[in-house]
């Protein structure tokens, strides 16, 4: 059971480099989510797609763009990288609409440095 | 200011302590409050969700939130070496509303256990 799987892990980028990371889920989820993680920040929200065919901006979109390519996949693209993106980059996945659903899937990261 | 406030920590208990998590919010429209677990170098899982004002307990852990004072809290009893992760609070808005599906997260509790 993969659950939410992110390529690559870990990469390491030069300044003004693009690259796109890679998200895939198997758990039938419409939405679906990209987040960075930086020491004393939480997980903030880069955008996410409620649904397919459907992205949205969340708190810190500047420099990231997205494509939600399918229902299963969900990618995030960096076009020209800047060392402030070095971070630890999260795409996660939730199911249906309904109050009680809450529980939002984490892929394991991937580990990006710009020099 | 950020809409949710979570005290970093570190925090360094023995083990069988008593473990008090907490977090405070502004945003009066957060329905659903969430506490997640993450391990080191790995995605963050959902360990207790809560709708409204209340408390709700799962074995060695209890979730409260109080609405009226926009506070929440995760208490861990008989804590284990096993516990020592970094906490995130979450919330979310009401699930009509246009933000559905979005997790706004504290700074994360980086919590460690000793023998």
């Amino acid at each position: 059971n993969a659950g939410v799987t992110q390529t690559p892990k870990f990469q390491v980028l030069k300044t003004g480099q693009s690259m796109t990371l890679q998200c895939a889920q198997d758990m039938n989820h419409n939405s679906m989510y990209w987040y960075r993680q930086d020491p004393g920040m939480g997980l903030r929200l880069i955008y996410y797609s409620a649904s397919e065919g459907t992205t949205d901006k969340g708190e810190v979109p500047n420099g990231y763009n997205v494509s939600r390519l399918n229902k299963r996949e969900f990618s995030l693209r960096l076009e020209s990288a800047a060392p402030s993106q070095t971070s630890v980059y999260f795409c996660a996945s939730s199911g249906s609409r309904g109050p009680g659903n809450t529980e939002a899937f984490f892929g394991q990261g991937t580990r990006l440095t710009v020099v | 200011q950020k809409e949710v406030e979570q005290d970093p920590g570190p925090l360094s208990v023995p083990e069988g302590a008593i473990v008090s998590l907490n977090c405070t919010y502004s945003n009066s429209a957060f329905q659903y409050f969430m506490w997640y677990r993450q391990y080191s170098r790995k995605g963050p899982e959902l360990l207790m969700y809560t709708y409204s004002s209340g408390n709700k307990e799962d074995g060695r852990f209890t979730a409260q939130v109080d609405k009226s004072s926009k506070y929440i809290s995760l208490f861990i009893r008989d804590s284990q070496p096993s516990d020592s992760a970094t906490y995130l609070c979450a919330m979310k808005e009401n699930a009509g509303g246009t933000s559905y599906g979005k997790l706004t997260f504290g700074q994360g509790t980086i919590l460690t256990v000793h023998p």
